[in-house]
Formats: structure tokens, sequence, C-alpha cells
């Protein structure tokens, strides 16, 4: 089975210009996530995907940003326009859900995909 | 979200068994404990994950004491490819909260 998908790889930008990431989730998961962790600190939630709705976007740094799940298959990010602190590593990840001990989905695995480093010269 | 905390690094030798420690004094009853492990490059990868007492599989064992409030992560005779950044999350729900992990050098 194929895991979580990411591209590009690597994405070397000048500020102000813009640039869309994008995640295949694996086949079959309904929520997806991005995370992303930015000059070498934490990797940071960004914000969750239940089929093609926003579940919970507390983690968008500000309106520069904007996800999309058209469908509710793949997803993108699109950064626009980009600045320096943008730079960093997008992570994606992607879950089914389980039914957790409290009887909802408490309980779940996320899938990571490699990430996409993202370069804001 | 609850936070936790752990030690920045730790060095082990191959063949050694390895334990790190996680605190999460504010953990709230709904939320899981959960251990991923990250290569350099390479997005998070999932352990093990545990709601109290003793859970074990194939990779390792997770202890959680009775108040909830810290877990160890066991990880038996490790290899030099369990080099790694490994985190201790809370998880309630579907947000994660990663902190800074602890960094793994095994030694040959």
């Amino acid at each position: 089975e194929a895991g979580v998908t990411q591209f590009p790889s690597h994405s070397v930008i000048e500020k102000g210009q813009t640039v869309t990431l994008r995640c295949d989730p694996i086949s079959g998961h309904d929520n997806l996530y991005w995370y992303r962790r930015v000059m070498g600190k934490e990797i940071k939630f960004l914000l969750h995907f239940v089929k093609e709705s926003k579940q919970d976007e507390s983690g968008m740094p500000n309106n520069r940003f904007l996800a999309e799940r058209t469908g509710g298959t793949y997803s993108t990010l699109k950064v626009q326009p980009a600045e320096l602190e943008d730079s960093g590593v997008y992570f994606c990840a992607s879950s089914q859900d389980r039914l957790g001990r409290f009887g909802y989905s408490s309980y779940n695995e996320q899938f990571f995909g490699p990430g996409t480093r993202l370069t804001v010269l | 979200l609850a936070k936790t905390t752990q030690p920045i690094s730790m060095d082990s030798y191959e063949g050694q068994e390895v334990n790190i420690t996680c605190s999460h004094n504010n953990i709230a009853t709904n939320d899981y404990i959960t251990w991923y492990q990250q290569f350099p490059s390479q997005g998070p990868r999932f352990i093990i994950q545990g709601y109290k007492t003793k859970v074990t599989n194939e990779v390792a064992s997770l202890f959680i004491p009775a108040d909830r409030k810290s877990s160890t992560l066991s990880l038996p005779r490790v290899s030099l490819s369990d080099t790694a950044v490994y985190y201790c999350l809370v998880v309630n729900f579907n947000k994660f909260y990663f902190g800074s992990g602890t960094k793994l050098n095994v030694k040959p």
C-alpha cells in the first residue's frame, strides 16, 4: 500500500512569490493534516481536514496560507505571497477514524509523508 | 493541549536497552500517550500508543503509571539504525503537539 506522498520534495522561491504544496494521503483516509517545522523548531500543527471539510485550522499562521481538499482526496497548501519566515519543512499526514475507549475517535495513528522543504529567499 | 517534557538527548550503545521517560503532568482523562520516531529527512513514524499500564508491540514497550503523569518508552537491544529523534505526544482527538523530542544517538 502506498504511503502518504508529498510534492515537491524541495522548493526554492523568492520572497513574494507563490508556492503550492501537494499532499496525497493514503487511500481511504478521511483525515488529512498539515504540519510544519520552521527553522529547526518544533513540528507544529497547521490544520486538519475531514474529507473535504476543514475540521480545525487553528494552527494556520495567517491569511497568506490557504489549504484546500477538493473532493476529499488530495490536498494543497498554498502560500501567497511567501515570506522569509515561511521557510521550513511542511509535513502532511493522514489517518483513519478509529473508535477509542471513549466511543469516539480519540485514538488514531497518523501516517506522515516525507515532507516538502520550502526555502524562501 | 497537554504538553510534554522529555530529555533533549541520550546516548546509548548497540545492544543496550534504552528507556526514554516523558512527563505530561496535565494529561487529561481522554488523552492517549503516543510515541513517534523521526529519521533525518523523513516524516515522523508511529511507534506505540497507550492509555495506561503497559503496552508492547514488536518494536517497543510503553510503561504508564497509574497517575498517567509520565510514561517511559523502552527500546530493547538498540542498533545503530535506531539513532533518531523520539517524540512523546499526548493525543486528544486529532491535534498533535510534538515538542522538541529526544535525540537518541546509538554508538557502536
